[in-house]
């Protein structure tokens, strides 16, 4: 991920809908991709990994989708709920490295 | 069923005053971290021990310490807390080293300078 300034992307969806949320990063080496949620207060929270041999992998209600090509990374959240209201981050990570590297978080706000 | 457990939730400190901040985890990890996060920015990685190997991130100031007496336990020191270190500080814990291993965390001290 590409962790750059204070300002805070945000994502405004309605209830029911469905939210995307995008992140790119710039290594090309990165073979581990993570999304976790971290809700006002709270400490990040996992969702959902996926590796770079795949290029898409489902969990329960959101499915998170690799582009290598473009070094891009997305969350999908179906029907999405009040209670996915929350700073989505994206991070990566290589096997020759010992930390992950977290992006700019996406505020996501769920209206009625 | 917590597995990572940061206490206290919330800590007040005076500018100057030394605290110290406690994790444990009960997932038997090999790897714990500390992060520091200010508002509406992504977790900064502090320092992280593998067993009782300490590494220190380059830009760490060195008011940042930590000490890990055992496998369940990680101490985050400040020694000269000042108005910049307010922050949540996050725990967080790994299998592995965190390349390609998911991460753990606990649930944050929220640490205020006065």
């Amino acid at each position: 991920g590409e962790s750059v300034g204070l300002h805070l992307p945000t994502l405004s969806v309605q209830e029911g809908d469905n939210s995307i949320i995008n992140c790119a990063y710039s290594n090309s080496a990165s073979d581990y991709f993570i999304w976790y949620k971290q809700e006002s207060g709270k400490g990040p929270q996992f969702i959902i990994d996926i590796r770079s041999n795949m290029d898409k992998r489902q969990g329960q209600r959101v499915t998170v989708l690799l582009n290598k090509t473009v070094k891009h990374l997305s969350l999908q959240i179906a029907a999405t709920q009040p209670g996915d209201s929350a700073v989505y981050f994206c991070a990566d990570g290589d096997g020759n490295t010992d930390k992950l590297i977290f992006g700019t978080g996406t505020r996501l706000q769920v209206f009625p | 069923d917590a597995m990572v457990i940061q206490n206290p939730r919330y800590q007040v400190t005076q500018f100057g005053k030394p605290v110290t901040l406690s994790c444990s985890q009960t997932l038997n990890h090999n790897v714990m971290y500390w992060y520091q996060q200010k508002s509406s920015q992504a977790p900064k990685l502090l320092f992280h021990y593998y067993d009782k190997d300490f590494n220190n991130e380059a830009d760490t100031p060195d008011n940042f310490q930590s000490r890990r007496p055992n496998t369940s336990f990680c101490f985050l020191d400040i020694r000269s807390p000042g108005l910049g270190d307010a922050a949540m500080y996050l725990c967080a814990t790994s299998r592995d080293l965190s390349g390609n291993e998911k991460l753990f965390f606990g649930s944050g001290t929220q640490l205020s300078v006065l």
